[in-house]
């Protein structure tokens, strides 16, 4: 079984742009979270997808967004980026069901850099 | 949301078993003790979850005594591929994945 993957691996963007990533699941799957790690704050959750609607949001601000698709893959958009946004974005894809038991599979994550 | 305490950083040799311990005192009576791995530039991987007593897979054991207010993770004759940070973490019904700081272990030839 395929695993998860992210696309682009690696981005450039400048100051004031916006991004758009892109997560594909493992088959199956129909949750899609997303997290930001960096050296200073760590790995920081941003929100959850399930069955097309967000689940969980974590304490980032509205310049973070994103959805999720009936194939359960998932978009992550940052708009008017700033030089702190740049970091490792991983997206973590799972059955679905309650956390506690709900093993989360990463992607090998997509490095931001802004510029 | 179970806050965790885990050493920052461990040294071991190759062929040593390594047991990193984590805190987490306010756990809550739902919540499950799991461990990730992550190596640079990679996302984390599940290692190993437990409730209590121990439990035992192809890569790792898990300890967790009766009041869990602690565990430890037990990895056997390490070798260098398994240098890499360490998350614990305690994972409830609703909580989305709270990851600390993790342990980074080093392991010598």
């Amino acid at each position: 079984k395929a695993g998860v993957t992210q696309t682009p691996r690696y981005l450039i963007k400048t100051r004031g742009q916006q991004v758009t990533l892109s997560c594909s699941p493992i088959s199956g799957h129909r949750s899609v979270s997303w997290y930001q790690q960096t050296p200073g704050q760590g790995l920081q959750f941003l929100f959850e997808y399930f069955s097309e609607t967000q689940r969980n949001k974590g304490n980032f601000p509205g310049r973070f967004s994103g959805r999720q698709f009936s194939n359960s893959r998932s978009e992550m958009n940052v708009s008017t980026l700033e030089l702190g946004d740049s970091a490792l974005y991983l997206c973590a894809s799972s059955l679905g069901g309650a956390a506690s038991t709900d093993t989360q599979y990463f992607g090998p994550g997509t490095r931001l850099t802004v510029l | 949301l179970a806050k965790t305490t885990q050493p920052i950083s461990m040294d071991s040799y190759e062929g040593q078993e390594v047991n990193i311990t984590c805190s987490h005192n306010n756990i809550a009576t739902n919540d499950y003790i799991t461990w990730y791995q992550q190596f640079p530039s990679q996302g984390p991987r599940f290692i190993i979850q437990g409730y209590k007593t121990k439990v035992t897979n192809e890569v790792a054991s898990l300890f967790i005594p009766a009041d869990r207010k602690s565990s430890t993770l037990s990895l056997p004759r390490v070798s260098l591929s398994d240098t890499a940070v360490y998350y614990c973490l305690g994972v409830g019904n609703t909580d989305k994945l709270i990851f600390g700081t993790g342990t980074r272990l080093q392991v010598f030839p």
